[in-house]
């Protein structure tokens, strides 16, 4: 067990819905970064916020949205859900700069019929 | 952006032999090469990690090489176990504080009783 909690565990929804994944990093950790696994993909960074300020921007759509909040647990957004977006969704955090490892959570599987 | 590329993208051996998993960055600037297993259901979980600074590290079973000449760094496990029958995935990344993974495609490695 990492220490990082990802809910819900599973996701089921149709195109055009909009959900939310909620991630609660490690006890600590001020870091918390979102990645896109896929099978065509593999495993891609969406973005990442310290100490709830976006720190860094991958290749995360404009229908995606994140935020961290005062207490530390971030949410991912997504809209206007396409049948691509289907995925498992990861959560990892960190603890700059005492460390730089990240610690994953284990993934929320977004389904989109 | 960095690209790593990982090979092989499967890989069977019998138990107790060795597994060597290898993979290549592009970025020169990459600084951090951390390996994940990631087991079915489950998020990756760091089993070693290696700074540039260094050019091997060996915890139990489990070794990392790397070479930053030629952008290269690899995984050895010895004496392998049915249990390490999973995913590993390499990945590397820029310790600047954006310190986001690029992550290489996977290896499935099968350990036959």
């Amino acid at each position: 067990d990492s220490g990082v909690t990802q809910t819900p565990k599973h996701l089921i929804t149709a195109t055009g819905q909009r959900v939310t994944l909620r991630c609660s990093p490690r006890s600590g950790d001020l870091s918390v970064y979102w990645y896109q696994q896929s099978l065509d993909q593999g495993l891609q960074f969406l973005i990442q916020y310290y100490n709830g300020e976006e720190r860094a921007k991958g290749n995360i759509l404009e229908r995606f949205s994140a935020q961290q909040f005062p207490d530390l647990h971030s949410e991912l957004n997504l809209s206007s859900l396409e049948l691509g977006d289907s995925a498992l969704y990861f959560c990892a955090s960190s603890a700059p700069p005492t460390t730089d490892t990240q610690y994953f959570g284990p993934g929320t599987r977004l389904t989109v019929l | 952006g960095e690209n790593v590329e990982q090979h092989p993208s499967t890989l069977s051996v019998q138990e107790g032999d060795s597994a060597v998993i290898k993979c290549t960055y592009s970025d020169s600037a990459s600084n951090y090469f951390p390996w994940y297993k990631q087991e079915l259901g489950k998020g990756p979980q760091l089993i070693i990690d290696i700074r540039s600074n260094v050019g091997e590290k060996k915890d139990q079973r489990i070794a990392v090489t790397l070479n930053k000449t030629a952008k290269h760094f690899s995984l050895h496990i010895t004496e392998t176990q049915p249990e390490d029958s999973a995913v590993y995935f390499c990945a590397a990344s820029i310790q600047t504080g954006a310190n986001n993974l690029f992550f290489g495609t996977g290896t499935r490695l099968t350990v036959i009783p």
